[in-house]
């Protein structure tokens, strides 16, 4: 079966930091993957989706880049965190064609 | 462009009574529909989608939505709610054709009391 991990669960990072949350798929091959950020009152802001290694689309601009280096791993990283970056990052995977996502639990990033 | 609005953001309901949550979207074409739960501190989990067919689609957990195209609704339902039912629910609509990019509502809340 497929699963889907996501770390760190919690993270506290001061402003001016870098970041690097991963995800990683196991149990298929070639996931369309997302990252997804929730902030409070605000419902689930689509970030960056892949269709293959390499190959990364950003939705909206923002302090916030994303890589897929291996098929199955999803980078969501910064060079130097804002305040405004905190939230609650999700990964989600589906297969190519088939709709609806699975997701992660989720990474809370706090930055102070 | 896509959208969802769920114009609840939270919604109480006793312990065994019904719960109906609200969600409109907005799409040029035949949209595939979705309904996903979160609890607290969790990621979101998929309660019920739909594609085509019969309107009235069932899920997990004894929810069930209908699709009612002229009214640009998927609203979410459940006969009778048991307290493990609080979380936060939300609304996603996605495209038959292009990436399967999904579109999410707000959220509703909901708050189950004894």
């Amino acid at each position: 079966s497929q699963t889907i991990h996501q770390w760190p669960a919690t993270l506290v990072q001061p402003v001016g930091s870098p970041l690097s949350l991963e995800c990683t798929v196991e149990g298929t091959s070639n996931p369309n993957l997302y990252w997804y950020r929730q902030a409070a009152g605000r419902g689930l802001q689509l970030l960056f989706y892949s269709v293959g290694i390499g190959q990364i689309s950003s939705e909206v601009p923002q302090n916030l880049s994303a890589s897929r280096p291996q098929d199955r791993q999803f980078i969501l990283s910064s060079k130097k965190l804002l305040l405004s970056d905190s939230g609650f990052y999700l990964c989600a995977w589906n297969r190519q064609g088939v709709y609806g996502y699975t997701f992660g639990s989720g990474t809370r990033l706090t930055v102070v | 462009a896509q959208s969802v609005t769920q114009p609840d953001i939270h919604i109480t309901v006793s312990e065994g009574a019904s719960l109906e949550l609200r969600c409109n979207y907005s799409y040029g074409a035949t949209p595939y529909l979705f309904w996903y739960v979160q609890s607290p501190g969790q990621g979101l989990q998929l309660l019920l989608k739909y594609f085509s067919g019969d309107t009235l689609v069932q899920g997990i957990k004894g929810f069930e939505a209908e699709f009612k195209r002229s009214q640009s609704s998927f609203n979410l339902r459940k006969p009778s709610v048991h307290w493990s039912d609080a979380a936060e629910y939300f609304c996603a609509v996605g495209g038959k054709t292009g990436f399967q990019k999904l579109v999410f509502g707000t959220g509703t809340r909901l708050l189950v009391s004894p």
